[in-house]
């Protein structure tokens, strides 16, 4: 149980398009949402935090207008990369938790490796 | 910052147990502790999480202090596949908009030789 997909696994495209990326909870309802970033033999950085049907919660230093998150239903949330550039080039990864008691454990998806050109 | 503080690295014979540790001293009384792995190129995998109890599953064991200032993960009998990072975090809660992070440190990279 807890599986969380994660599409595309990999984009390059062209810098100035606009990338989106689906992350999905398939066997459970997940009333929180996370997007991560990892740069290489970097930590995870945590971007911003989503409940279903709210405004995400964005980290310091972190562009909304940058990076949309919607969270729209208790199994979907969109990572919208806007007018992407060669410096937004990462390793991608969001995680889910249901709710319920609060020391569920976050659930990761297996990452997309976006690089911009 | 991660409150936790964990070796860069180890290495572990195929077939013997892992033992990981984990110090975080100051941890708080309801904060719990928990363990993720990742093998390169992957999302991280949850293994398993503790308040104070040891705890058991599929995948390890956790063994946590008495005085919750340390823990240690088990596996039993470490493959070539237990080859990753492995994370511990402690959780932290945060009191505006009641949401919590997972602050992820440097971990320990667990070789698992033949």
């Amino acid at each position: 149980g807890a599986v969380v997909s994660q599409h595309p696994s990999w984009v390059i495209c062209k810098s100035g398009t606009s990338v989106k990326i689906e992350c999905r909870s398939l066997d459970f309802q997940a009333t929180t949402m996370f997007w991560y970033r990892q740069f290489p033999k970097q930590s995870l950085m945590l971007m911003a935090t989503s409940n279903e049907g709210s405004k995400a919660t964005y980290e310091q230093g972190v562009e909304k207008d940058k990076f949309l998150i919607n969270h729209a239903s208790l199994t979907l949330s969109t990572l919208t990369v806007t007018s992407a550039h060669p410096e937004d080039s990462s390793f991608y990864i969001c995680s889910a938790r249901s709710g319920g008691r609060g020391n569920q454990p976050q659930h990761f998806g297996d990452g997309t490796r976006l690089s911009i050109l | 910052d991660a409150k936790t503080t964990q070796p860069t690295s180890m290495d572990c014979a195929e077939g013997r147990a892992a033992n990981l540790p984990c110090n975080h001293s100051t941890i708080s009384g309801n904060e719990y502790v928990y363990w993720y792995r990742q093998i390169h190129s992957q999302g991280p995998q949850y293994i398993i999480h503790g308040l104070k109890n040891n705890e058991t599953n599929e995948m390890a064991s956790l063994i946590i202090t008495e005085d919750r200032k340390s823990s240690t993960l088990i596996l039993p009998h470490a493959t070539l596949r237990d080859t990753a990072v492995y994370y511990c975090i402690v959780r932290v809660h945060r009191s505006q908009g009641g949401s919590e992070k997972l602050v992820f440190g440097k971990g320990t990279k667990l070789t698992v030789n033949p």
